[in-house]
């Protein structure tokens, strides 16, 4: 699986969108973006995932640029239960399935202020 | 709301005890994770079972390590003897292989001392 390059450690304003970034230079094709947060003293929490394309839900919206070699993670309205360590994971999602196994990194710690 | 449920939350014990961790997966789900989480190594993968057979354990010593899925509704960890160094939050996840979903769901974790 890709390695990946987070920042350590981002701060954000309440009701303000939280921008994190992730890179991912050595992608492959078949390798899907992964993002997972952990809340303090909690399991890990499924945010999204993409290929190529951009994706949103009712929790985030995911960002990869066109080369696939970057992508960025938006909430677009951060509130305090957002303070989380994020985590950007790549790796191959055939066949699909929440059955692979997930390498994590160091994340980005995200400090929601008000 | 299914969720991943691992029993005890809190476990602490004396070096050399044996240690049991258990983990119900959400049902349905044919991928188990066992995960152990510490402030120097971070979050990393011990052992996973796929179908309730072991597909990789090349994360857990072998020595002292041991997991097991008895039947589907069952995941354990074993660690005999348990030595300080395995203090740590061991977190188990279910998910779905060939699923519908690419979510991996993760339970509340058992943190473990060994004194």
């Amino acid at each position: 699986d890709a390695k990946t390059t987070q920042p350590t450690s981002m701060d954000c304003a309440e009701g303000r969108a939280a921008n994190l970034p992730c890179n991912h230079s050595t992608i492959s094709g078949n390798e899907y973006v992964y993002w997972y947060r952990q809340i303090h003293s909690q399991g890990p929490q499924y945010i999204i995932h993409g290929l190529k394309n951009n994706e949103t839900n009712e929790m985030a919206s995911l960002i990869i640029t066109e080369d696939r070699k970057s992508s960025t993670l938006i909430l677009p309205h951060a509130t305090l239960r957002d303070t989380a360590v994020y985590y950007c994971i790549v790796r191959v999602s055939v066949p699909t399935g929440g059955g692979n196994k997930l390498t994590f990194g160091t994340g980005t710690q995200l400090k929601v202020e008000l | 709301d299914a969720r991943v449920t691992q029993t005890p939350r809190h476990k602490v014990t004396e070096m050399g005890q044996e240690v049991t961790m258990r983990c119900q997966p959400i049902l349905g789900h044919n991928t188990v994770f066992w995960y152990r989480q510490t402030m120097m190594q971070g979050l990393e993968l011990l052992a996973y079972f796929r179908n309730r057979a072991p597909l990789d354990d090349s994360g857990m010593p072998k020595d002292r390590f041991s997991a097991e899925m008895p039947d589907a509704t069952l995941a354990t960890l074993k660690i005999q003897p348990s030595e300080p160094r395995d203090s740590a939050v061991y977190f188990c996840a279910s998910g779905d292989w060939g699923g519908n979903t690419d979510t991996q769901y993760f339970g509340p974790g058992t943190r473990l001392t060994v004194l």
